[in-house]
């Protein structure tokens, strides 16, 4: 079965930087391509970046543009997103999602989640 | 950017009774290749989102048949024909036919 194992995550001071990585198996990872979106406490769904199966184009939301890069390793079916620069409304729990298809498409899978924390 | 709105808010149901909730897009969901992209998503407490119906009427793998999607264009509508105990949670619309992909804002669906 599908599964999404998140890690990386935890508490970092203003301006610090975190690399988030999601591990996946039970699927041919190299096939699809994967989503990052986070969820700040107690709110909604927002959409982060997603990067195609074999990595050729990137997409990042305006919030996190210039200073998160998403990447993918398919070697090691694990996907990464590097978050510098984090502010505190960077504070969520990050999900990894997988899409439908090699492109963008719907996320039918999602990973459990790690929690960001930023503050001093 | 295409903004997605849920209404209600939040709805109150009592057990057994059916539950609606209505999504509207800012613009057409529908893609260059034809196909609508939107899909609804279920957040039990404590839980990840998890895909309920995708390309507006489709039940994802091992969903129960209480739950279907309906709508075209800009106007969506997920319904519960009778709500258990379990449907508990927040259910978010998503589209994907453009980026950014975005959510709608969430309904709470909880028991009377």
């Amino acid at each position: 079965q599908v599964q999404l194992v998140e890690s990386g995550g935890g508490v970092v001071q203003p301006g610090g930087s975190l690399r988030l990585s999601c591990a996946a198996s039970g699927f041919t990872f190299s096939s699809y391509g994967m989503h990052w979106v986070r969820q700040a406490p107690g709110k909604g769904l927002e959409w982060v970046s997603f990067i195609r199966y074999d990595g050729s184009n990137k997409y990042y939301a305006d919030s996190v543009k210039g200073r998160f890069t998403i990447s993918r390793d398919n070697s090691k079916n694990t996907l990464y997103l590097q978050m510098n620069s984090l502010r505190a409304d960077d504070t969520a729990v990050y999900y990894c999602a997988k899409s439908c298809c090699g492109g963008s498409c719907y996320c039918d899978y999602w990973g459990q989640g790690t929690l960001v924390t930023v503050s001093s | 950017d295409i903004v997605m709105t849920q209404t209600p808010l939040s709805s109150p149901v009592t057990l057994g009774q059916p539950a609606s909730i209505s999504c509207r897009s800012s613009q057409s969901l529908v893609h260059s290749d034809g196909n609508t992209s939107l899909s609804w998503l279920q957040q039990r407490p404590g839980q990840p989102p998890r895909l309920l119906i995708y390309e507006i009427s489709n039940r994802f793998s091992g969903v129960p048949d209480r739950f279907s999607g309906s709508g075209a264009g800009t106007d969506f509508t997920l319904k519960i024909s009778r709500v258990e105990a379990e449907d508990v949670g927040v259910y978010y619309c998503t589209q994907a036919t453009q980026f950014p992909l975005t959510f709608g804002g969430g309904t709470k669906v909880e028991i009377k």
